[in-house]
């Protein structure tokens, strides 16, 4: 089973307009850690929010937030106020903490695209 | 504070030949990952390293190999390089915590002629 799963490839937004981007998770553990990262055409991956899996409040980031939603094994991204600058492809990824380590496991992206 | 760094930025290379890439992770960040990202099949996780050891490893042939110094600097080493090799090299730092993310740096784009 895909730990973690982004059902949208690709999502459109105007500019100016909020936008949500999906992201559902996988895991039987209690302790875990959410995260979004951006990756412009440049390729760096920038991370811009986490959510720690015993945070009763979600997160929030200047323009961004992350719909928590724990018994829906769900964390959803919200960018609020969209800019041109927002065009790039968003990974959700989990951090677990294993036995020998920490391995981390990310999505397949959504490709956003922002319309002026 | 700077940011994780990596080296070359850009590399081609022919088939059958051996490469090494390097990355700093951030100052005081003991864990390094290093991913493989391409377009058929997106991020792949290689393995990680912790005080010179590697804790965890991906589904890669023995080709891929890696080590950890004690200044935290990792180094990453593909032999006998294949067509399908060709992909972006991410590094990754982060402390050792669960909720602790990862820092990615701006990677290293290999070409396998």
């Amino acid at each position: 089973a895909q730990k973690i799963t982004q059902t949208q490839p690709g999502m459109f937004v105007q500019e100016k307009e909020a936008v949500t981007l999906d992201c559902t998770y996988d895991t039987s553990d209690q302790s875990y850690g959410l995260f979004w990262y951006k990756q412009p055409s440049s390729g760096e991956m920038i991370f811009l929010i986490y959510q720690g899996s015993y945070d009763e409040q979600n997160a929030t980031e200047g323009r961004y937030s992350l719909n928590f939603q724990k018994a829906r094994k769900s964390a959803n991204l919200v960018i609020s106020a969209s800019q041109l600058g927002d065009s790039a492809m968003y990974f959700c990824a989990m951090r677990e903490v294993t036995v020998t380590g920490n391995q981390f496991y990310f999505g397949t992206g959504t490709s956003l695209t922002v319309i002026p | 504070k700077a940011g994780v760094t990596q080296t070359p930025r850009y590399l081609i290379k022919t088939r059958g030949q051996q490469v090494t890439l390097s990355c700093s992770p951030i100052s005081g960040h003991r864990s390094v990952s290093w991913y493989q990202q391409t377009p058929g099949q997106g991020l792949q996780f290689l393995f990680e390293y912790f005080s010179e050891t590697q804790r965890n490893k991906g589904n890669f042939p023995g080709r891929f190999s890696g080590r950890q110094f004690s200044n935290s600097r990792s180094e990453m080493n593909v032999s006998t390089l294949e067509l399908g090799d060709s992909a972006l090299y991410l590094c990754a730092s982060s402390l050792d915590r669960a909720y602790y993310e990862q820092y990615f740096g701006p990677g290293t784009r290999l070409t396998v002629t």
